[in-house]
Order: structure tokens, then sequence, then C-alpha cells
């Protein structure tokens, strides 16, 4: 099965509430990271946080890790609708010379 | 800072040809480059893994001699895809880093193969 597995699949808010997405894994990580990708484009780099961290906060993102329960989640406070794109978590596993396995992915649509 | 940049952003090519991919940081020595292709709505799948001055190492099920990787130099590396078929059709990714951490992702690459 999948490593990085996000739920919910899609998600669709109005701007100024609070996006939540959730992501479980399987295997001992080193860290987990979350990537935005904007339609047809690149990844951006959201946040990384490491094993030994359990909450990370950068602007308006939080970004919580339970090793034992292999989960992390990302929360956006106060959407905007430029927020509106696919989130990504991505699991750096133990051993695997920082190679990056993603999630299925998450699409969030923020209406105005 | 961490840049990193892929050309062309799009390209369409006939069945059968060669079609070159360059990725290239722009301001830091990337010691591994990654290469990932995307198909619509769907997750990013590694395809191999880029040192500088040595081979490439292909997940399983990427054919090497399909999918030819070069890392000549600590700021680029080309993906060249050989007798490209309309299957191949997909948006490639590519990203830096400078070891372990965080990877640097370009814009990405769109190949239509008619």
């Amino acid at each position: 099965s999948q490593q990085g597995e996000e739920d919910p699949q899609a998600l669709s808010i109005q701007e100024g509430e609070n996006a939540t997405m959730n992501c479980s894994y399987k295997t001992s990580i080193n860290n987990l990271q979350w990537y935005r990708q904007n339609s047809g484009r690149g990844l951006v780099h959201l946040i990384l946080i490491r094993s030994n961290e359990r909450e990370k906060h950068s602007g308006r993102l939080r970004v919580t890790l339970d090793t034992s329960k292999k989960s992390s989640s990302l929360l956006i406070t106060a959407s905007r609708a430029a927020d509106t794109a696919s989130y990504f978590c991505a699991t750096d596993r133990t051993g695997a010379n920082s190679k990056l396995t993603f999630g299925k992915g998450i699409t969030l649509s923020v209406r105005p | 800072g961490a840049v990193v940049s892929q050309h062309p952003s799009r390209v369409i090519c006939k069945s059968g040809t060669s079609v070159k991919i360059e990725c290239r940081s722009l301001d830091f020595q990337a010691t591994t480059m990654f290469w990932y292709r995307q198909f619509p709505k769907q997750s990013l799948m590694l395809m191999a893994t880029s040192n500088e001055g040595s081979k490439a190492t292909y997940e399983q099920g990427v054919e090497k001699d399909k999918f030819l990787i070069n890392h000549a130099s600590l700021t680029l590396s080309t993906l060249t895809v050989t007798s490209a078929h309309p299957e191949d059709s997909s948006f490639y990714i590519c990203s830096a880093s400078r070891g372990i951490g965080t990877q640097y992702f370009g814009p990405g690459t769109r190949l239509l193969v008619l």
C-alpha cells in the first residue's frame, strides 16, 4: 500500500475558514514534508517536520506529527482564495537516502 | 535562494523522437537531483535519483534505456526520453537537494507525444 496517504481527498471551504488536511504513513521516517502544487505547476515546499518534533508553525500553517500513530496534519488558518491548490505530504523514510514518497494529494478549493 | 529551473516548460513531439529535459539549480550546488513524473490528477512518482558524476539509480519499473539521465555537474541534470511514445506523455518534474533534507522542485515540463 502507499506511503503517505492524505485525507480528505478533496476539501471545499469558504474564505476565512480553517482547512485541516491529514496524512498517514506506514514506515518509520526521518521527516515529513508538506508541499503545495498549483494546477499544472511545480511543487512549492511548505514545511518540514522532523521525526523528533511534534508541532511546527510557519505563518498561517501549523503542522503536527504523531509518530506513534504515523500521522500528520496540516492546518491552514484564515484561508484565502489563493490557497486553492493541491497539497501533498511526502515522507523521507528511514534508510531511503532522502528519497521522498508522496501521498495522493488533497485538492483544496477556497471559495471567495 | 534554492531556485530550480527546468527547460523546456512544454514540449510537443512526434512519436519515435527523443526529447531532452534540463534541470538546473540556479543558486546552489545540488549533490543529488531527483526525477519524477506525474499523470493528471495523480501524485508524483519517483523515477530516478541522480548524483553528480555517477550513474543514476532507477526505481523499480522504470526503464533506464528509455529514460536516460545525466548529472554532468553540480547544477545540471538532464532527462532524455528516448523514442518517445504517446504513453510517455506526462508532466516531468525534477528536484534538487544539497544533501539530506529539503528538495527544491522545478516548475515541471509538460511532454505531449503525438
